[in-house]
């Protein structure tokens, strides 16, 4: 079982509307939880963090944290072309403070 | 936010040579570096864990002998490929956190990242 799973897409939406990427993770003791954007050939830039369960939200980008059931969402609001990247789920194990990422999940945003 | 340079963002090589990468935090100090690797459609693995002014701890896998890490300043970490080959050819980013973070929840600031292309 991989440490931190995403679908991999990609996630094709409209225009305007509302883009949910999930993700879970199994190291049950993860402390810390981020969404990064990653485009084409570049290195990934930090969107989103949370640590505590519940809603974070942050402009168009909300994430949501349920340890209990282990799984992290970003929902992107009012998805606009731009948006169209990959969007990596990364989890600091509670052991150690290194980052463990998944697979990704390309969203592709249609005008 | 804090800015990590990379350099050089674009290398090509021929087989069996070897190819040094640094990476350096501008604007803070990072005690803790981090490799990552990168191949084509694929997510980031972690290479190793580079720790100022000791040993890098490598991750399962990565050869120690053949990617060398030396961070020698809270500004400076290299990764050197030795000997490099084809299969080596990726997208190698660097990352670091700010030193005095909280342990455990600090944000990683990431590198541009350096393509190798080895022919």
């Amino acid at each position: 079982q991989k440490e931190v799973e995403q679908n991999s897409g990609p996630l094709s939406v409209p225009e305007g509307a509302i883009a949910s990427l999930n993700c879970t993770y199994s190291d049950r003791g993860s402390q810390s939880f981020f969404w990064y954007r990653q485009y084409s050939g570049k290195s990934p830039e930090l969107i989103m963090s949370i640590y505590s369960n519940g809603d974070k939200e942050d402009g168009r980008f909300t994430a949501q944290l349920n340890k209990a059931s282990q799984y992290v969402s970003l929902l992107i609001r009012d998805s606009q072309p731009s948006d169209s990247a990959t969007y990596l789920c990364a989890v600091t194990q509670a052991a150690g403070n290194k980052l463990t990422f998944g697979g990704g999940t390309r969203v592709l945003v249609k005008p | 936010g804090a800015v990590v340079s990379q350099h050089p963002s674009r290398v090509i090589c021929k087989s069996g040579t070897s190819v040094k990468i640094e990476c350096r935090s501008l604007d803070f100090q990072a005690t803790t570096m981090f490799w990552y690797r990168q191949f084509p459609k694929q997510s980031l693995m972690l290479m190793a864990t580079s720790n100022e002014g000791s040993k890098a701890t490598y991750e399962q896998g990565v050869e120690k002998d053949k990617f060398l890490i030396n961070h020698a300043s809270l500004t400076l970490s290299t990764l050197t490929v030795t000997s490099a080959h084809p299969e080596d050819s990726s997208f190698y980013i660097c990352s670091a956190r700010r030193t005095g973070g909280p342990l455990n929840t600090g944000e990683l600031f990431f590198g541009e990242g350096s393509r190798l292309t080895v022919l």
